[in-house]
């Protein structure tokens, strides 16, 4: 049974640092994973998918690695700034195409 | 497109009263999944359609939860009845089933139940 873990569970962190978050997964045989950005009450915004053969993906300030074979994947925010406050979700697409998401990292940049 | 669509935004209702939730996915995509979001459980898959047919109910707590997909453009999810515990965020997401794949989530249903 796949399951998925985030750490840190939450951060704070001044405006301006460089950031990583991880996920880890426990069954390697992944199709693809995908990072969201939760905002408090709303819904997850899709910020970036890395597919199983690919070893990162980048949007802006924001690159996502993935290593299959340990069954970890990170995000990294350059250069955080306040408006990236938000919960922060990895999930992992296996098995009969469900996504499976982790715990979430909270994370609070302050001005 | 205009996304992933749900209704309603928010529901309240009393326990043991029937509820009923709905989503629109994309148009094109033919997954389509329901989440259940409580702070001490996180995400929960309920239940996963593909091509209109269930083919991963696994996480449908009880069978108090229901849930169909009549058409590609239209799904339901159905309390009966409701109690407390129900109360959560529910999300629709929508998909293509292929490895490529980027799941696409809905605003959500904040449902009480009191």
């Amino acid at each position: 049974k796949q399951e998925v873990t985030q750490i840190p569970a939450a951060l704070s962190v001044p405006e301006g640092e460089n950031l990583v978050l991880n996920c880890s997964f426990t069954d390697s045989a992944i199709y693809n994973l995908q990072w969201f950005r939760q905002d408090p009450g709303k819904g997850l915004t899709s910020l970036l998918l890395i597919q199983s053969s690919q070893r990162e993906q980048t949007s802006g300030r924001l690159n996502a690695s993935l290593d299959k074979s340990s069954g970890r994947s990170t995000l990294y925010i350059a250069a955080s700034q306040p408006g990236d406050s938000a919960t922060y979700l990895c999930a992992v697409l296996s098995g009969t195409y469900k996504y499976i998401f982790g715990t979430g990292t909270r994370l609070k940049v302050l001005a | 497109d205009a996304g992933v669509i749900q209704s309603p935004r928010h529901e309240v209702t009393e326990m043991g009263q029937e509820v009923t939730l709905r989503c629109k996915p994309i148009s094109g995509h033919n997954s389509l999944f329901w989440y259940r979001q409580t702070m001490m459980r996180g995400l929960e898959l309920l239940i996963y359609f593909n091509n209109n047919v269930p083919i991963d109910d696994s996480g449908m707590p009880e069978d108090r939860f229901s849930a169909k997909m009549p058409n590609a453009s239209f799904s339901t999810l159905k309390i009966q009845p409701s109690e407390p515990r129900d109360s959560a965020v529910y999300f629709c997401a929508s998909s293509t089933d292929r490895e490529a794949t980027e799941a696409f989530f809905g605003q959500g249903t904040r449902l009480t139940v009191v």
